[in-house]
């Protein structure tokens, strides 16, 4: 089955920075990425999503890259904001199963 | 929209009781998920719904829980007889199509089992 590993598990930056978290993946057949970013005291949220057709995918100040060979993709976040502390998380969908498998999460501290 | 609506907000219960959650998902959506998170295993898929139809609940822990989805407007998780190690955030989320798209969660339910 689908394998998520997500790294770091914490990450703290600087208000302006910019902030990196990085997915791999074990199931080469997986086509969809979705990033979801939590808020302390409610559910994940769909920020961005990727799917395999393309390499990158950007939405204002966050991207998201694919890398299908090396089977991993990664969440950017540029000019991070106190807001944008939250707990994100990687997702990918498991063969041959209507649904995802979640990695751990990143806990992203943007501080003043 | 209201989005994905869930009851209780909070549950606080002793061992051995019966504990059931509620899930509204937003209407028009054919797919319902409850996923389970806490701090050591993170978020964990227990069961999903296809058309109201239960399409796979390979990650529901044991037979002391169980889901219904008796129409596409309501769904319970129900855990009886509970137990300490079932506290945890409990959420439910549903999506217009398959799990490719994107799935919209609710605020959640904090179980703490005493």
């Amino acid at each position: 089955g689908e394998n998520v590993e997500q790294h770091p598990s914490t990450l703290s930056v600087q208000e302006g920075d910019s902030a990196v978290i990085k997915c791999t993946y074990s199931d080469s057949a997986s086509n969809y990425f979705p990033w979801y970013k939590q808020e302390l005291g409610k559910g994940p949220q769909l920020i961005i999503d990727i799917r395999s057709n393309v390499g990158e995918k950007k939405d204002q100040r966050i991207a998201v890259t694919l890398n299908k060979t090396a089977k991993h993709f990664s969440l950017h976040i540029t000019e991070t904001q106190p807001e944008d502390s939250a707990v994100y998380f990687c997702a990918a969908p498991r063969r041959g199963f209507q649904k995802l498998v979640f990695g751990t999460g990143t806990r992203l501290l943007v501080s003043p | 929209d209201a989005g994905v609506i869930q009851s209780p907000r909070h549950e606080v219960t002793e061992m051995g009781q019966e504990v059931t959650l509620r899930c509204k998902p937003i209407s028009g959506h054919n797919s319902l998920f409850w996923y389970r998170q806490t701090m050591m295993r993170g978020l964990e898929l227990l069961i999903y719904f296809n058309n109201n139809v239960p399409i796979d609940d390979s990650g529901m822990p044991e037979d002391r829980f169980s889901a219904k989805m008796p129409n596409a407007s309501f769904s319970t998780l129900k855990i009886q007889p509970s137990e300490p190690r079932d506290s945890a955030v409990y959420f439910c989320a549903s999506t217009a199509g398959p799990s490719t798209d994107t799935q919209y969660f609710g605020p959640g339910t904090r179980l703490t089992v005493l």
